[in-house]
């Protein structure tokens, strides 16, 4: 099975600042990396798919990119809606393997 | 509008079974592979099985092979995990959501199951 593992698991940022979070596969994985946001007590909400492309609707403040094993997820411009968590995804192969998740907070 | 929308959770004793139902509209079902994630309280996302298009291709993870058997109804747009031999660890809140290579991009509100023990 193929391991996904995200950085950090936790972080803190303030309205404005520019917010990178991590996904790296144990093996290539091409570009089948999505990424997801939940809020408490919510669904998962897609994000990005296929490493870089923005799913409908998603606010332009959210870029995708990476190849193989190393992705990143970025946040131009925090705002106060974006305070979630955050997970990877790997598509590649079954198991459809997520990463642990990256808790963001508002400060 | 899209709509997935599952039902059947609830309180089940160790090792009994539970049969959970999906039911989805507004995008073309029979084209589409389908999912069921879950989460058990506090932590993070697990995927538990695919379905394609067909019923051609079912995929399992691990940790519930040759207990968890996924099934669906094209005429109907509904999907059915049929949950056996259940485990404390299986609590969790599960998700059905559509999707493959690109994401899983419609999700439903989740339903409960807990195992008790």
């Amino acid at each position: 099975d193929i391991q996904m593992t995200q950085s950090p698991s936790s972080l803190s940022a303030s309205v404005g600042d520019r917010v990178t979070i991590t996904c790296r596969a144990s093996q290539s994985i091409t570009s089948y990396l999505n990424w997801y946001q939940q809020k408490p007590g919510k669904a998962p909400k897609l994000l990005i798919y296929a490493t870089s492309t923005l799913q409908s609707g998603v606010p332009s403040r959210f870029s995708g990119s990476g190849y193989g094993t190393d992705f990143t997820l970025t946040i131009s411009s925090l705002q106060p809606e974006d305070s979630a968590t955050y997970y990877c995804q790997q598509s590649y192969s079954t198991p459809y393997t997520f990463g642990q998740g990256t808790k963001l907070e508002i400060k | 509008e899209v709509q997935v929308v599952e039902s059947g959770g609830g309180l089940v004793k160790l090792g009994g079974s539970l049969g959970l139902s999906c039911a989805a509209s507004g995008f073309t079902f029979s084209d589409s592979t389908m999912n069921w994630v879950r989460q058990a309280p506090g932590r993070g996302l697990e995927w538990v099985s695919s379905i394609d298009s067909g019923s051609s291709y079912i995929n399992y993870a691990d940790s519930v092979k040759g207990r968890f058997t996924f099934s669906r109804d094209n005429a109907k747009n509904s999907l059915f995990l049929q949950m056996n031999s259940l485990r404390v660890e299986d609590t969790a809140v599960y998700y059905c959501a559509r999707g493959s290579g690109d994401g899983f991009d419609y999700w439903g509100q989740g339903i409960l199951v807990t195992v008790s023990s």
